[in-house]
């Protein structure tokens, strides 16, 4: 089984500042797709950007982007311009087909 | 249906009783993934079906758990003579195919007394 490794179980911002939580992933394949999810209290799942191992181009969602460095196995999310409604658990997850791996999660804080 | 759709939302039972928790996936979506989340915790697989095979139970905790899809449709997830480790809430999620983004449902939580 791969595993994703959430290094930060907690992150505070400033609202309007930016801030970056990281993931490593360990894998011994060239294909594969990483995600960020979002957990609010509500405790829902909601995807909040994806990558395709593929390409080269870091995603990018609004406010959200990823820094995917694939020799190094890294995938941290940056999200700018914090608002107060980004606080929640933050989930980076590895998929390979049917295998699809969760971390332990970042818990962010932002404060007004 | 629009999205995932897992029921009961709340379950509270009896040490040793058996229960069956249901997820209704994304109408056509292939891959069906079932997570079991302790609170402040990342979600744990627990089993994987293509369709109405179940291709990976490899994190299925002991033989009380079980799970199937028969129509490639509706899962159920059974956990026999529940214990109060169980407790935890668990997860239901689709994908459209392999690969692609999964969609997850709000969750049963489940706590044995």
């Amino acid at each position: 089984a791969q595993t994703v490794t959430q290094s930060q179980p907690e992150m505070s911002v400033q609202e309007a500042e930016t801030v970056t939580l990281s993931c490593t992933y360990d894998t011994s394949e060239s294909d594969y797709y990483l995600f960020w999810y979002k957990q609010p209290p509500s405790r829902q799942m909601i995807l909040v950007i994806r990558q395709e191992a593929y390409k080269q181009q870091n995603a990018t969602e609004n406010r959200f982007s990823v820094n995917f460095q694939k020799a190094a196995k890294s995938f941290s999310l940056k999200i700018s311009d914090s608002q107060l409604g980004d606080a929640a658990m933050y989930f980076c997850a590895y998929r390979r087909a049917n295998d699809m791996r969760f971390g332990a999660g970042t818990r962010l804080t932002v404060k007004p | 249906g629009a999205g995932v759709s897992q029921s009961p939302r709340y379950k509270v039972t009896k040490r040793g009783q058996d229960v069956a928790l249901r997820c209704d996936p994304i109408s056509g979506h292939v891959s069906l993934y079932w997570y079991r989340q302790a609170l402040g915790q990342g979600p744990e697989f627990l089993t994987y079906f293509n369709y109405e095979a179940q291709q990976d139970k490899s994190g299925l905790p002991n033989d009380r758990f079980s799970a199937e899809r028969p129509e490639g449709s509706i899962s159920t997830l059974t956990i026999q003579r529940t214990e109060q480790r169980d407790s935890a809430m668990y997860r239901c999620a689709s994908s459209a195919m392999v690969n692609t983004e999964a969609f997850f449902g709000q969750g049963t939580r489940l706590t044995v007394v």
